[in-house]
């Protein structure tokens, strides 16, 4: 059974940087893609991007300025770093599996149990 | 981007009830929807993908349909533990993935 368990810091002052690791448990990073998602109450569920195991990475186009992904495949972990934060990037923020089928369906079948980052001053 | 707009944002229903969401693509997405279920502080739980195949280990009451612009996820008998809030998600654009709104499903 594949598990994800992510930390990082949860406050955070407006311009420093957000840091994230998620760790897999059960299962391999290299068979998949992996995935970061955030939850606000005034954006709902926002995709953040991917990242493969050769580190590889797609970002959504809206943060793709100050997102950075990375992955240690001898650790079987992942991380995302998001600079420049203001309160707008306040959510609850999940680490996730992509699933990739055949037949090009994709979904994400394993989460993290979410990590809530505030940005204050 | 691709918007998914789901409805009703709410819903009141009762133990038994026959239960339908709606989530409407801004663009044909073909089958490249999925629905998932989400508790209060828990992270979301995928029930189908592919806008019908019903994710292992998820109960037979769940079902989703539809193709092109509209999908619609049915809950065939409502059980108590079914009472959560339901996203939509597409995969048809990778660029960005883009979710619905959400649907509170609350017991009447």
């Amino acid at each position: 059974q594949v598990q994800l368990q992510q930390w990082g810091a949860g406050l955070l002052k407006p311009s420093e940087t957000l840091s994230l690791t998620c760790a897999v448990y059960g299962g391999s990073l290299s068979t998949n893609y992996w995935s970061w998602i955030r939850q606000s109450p005034g954006k709902g569920l926002e995709w953040i991007g991917e990242i493969s195991h050769v580190g590889r990475t797609n970002y959504n186009p809206s943060l793709k300025s100050r997102v950075t992904m990375s992955v240690d495949t001898s650790k079987n972990q992942f991380s995302l770093t998001l600079s420049s934060v203001t309160a707008a990037d306040t959510a609850v923020y999940y680490c996730g599996r992509v699933r990739f089928t055949t037949s090009r369906l994709y979904y994400f079948d394993y989460w993290g149990q979410g990590t809530l980052v505030t940005a204050s001053s | 981007d691709i918007q998914m707009t789901q409805s009703p944002s709410s819903l009141s229903a009762s133990v038994g009830d026959r239960v339908t969401i709606t989530c409407r693509a801004s663009q044909s997405i073909s089958i490249y929807l999925n629905w998932y279920q989400q508790k209060p502080g828990k992270a979301p739980k995928v029930l189908i993908y592919g806008a019908s195949s019903l994710q292992s280990g998820v109960p037979s009451r769940f079902s989703g349909s539809g193709s092109g612009t509209d999908f619609t996820l049915t809950i065939s008998s409502l059980q108590p533990e079914d009472f959560a809030t339901y996203y939509c998600q597409q995969s048809y654009s990778t660029l960005p993935i883009t979710f619905g709104q959400g649907t509170r499903l609350e017991i009447k």
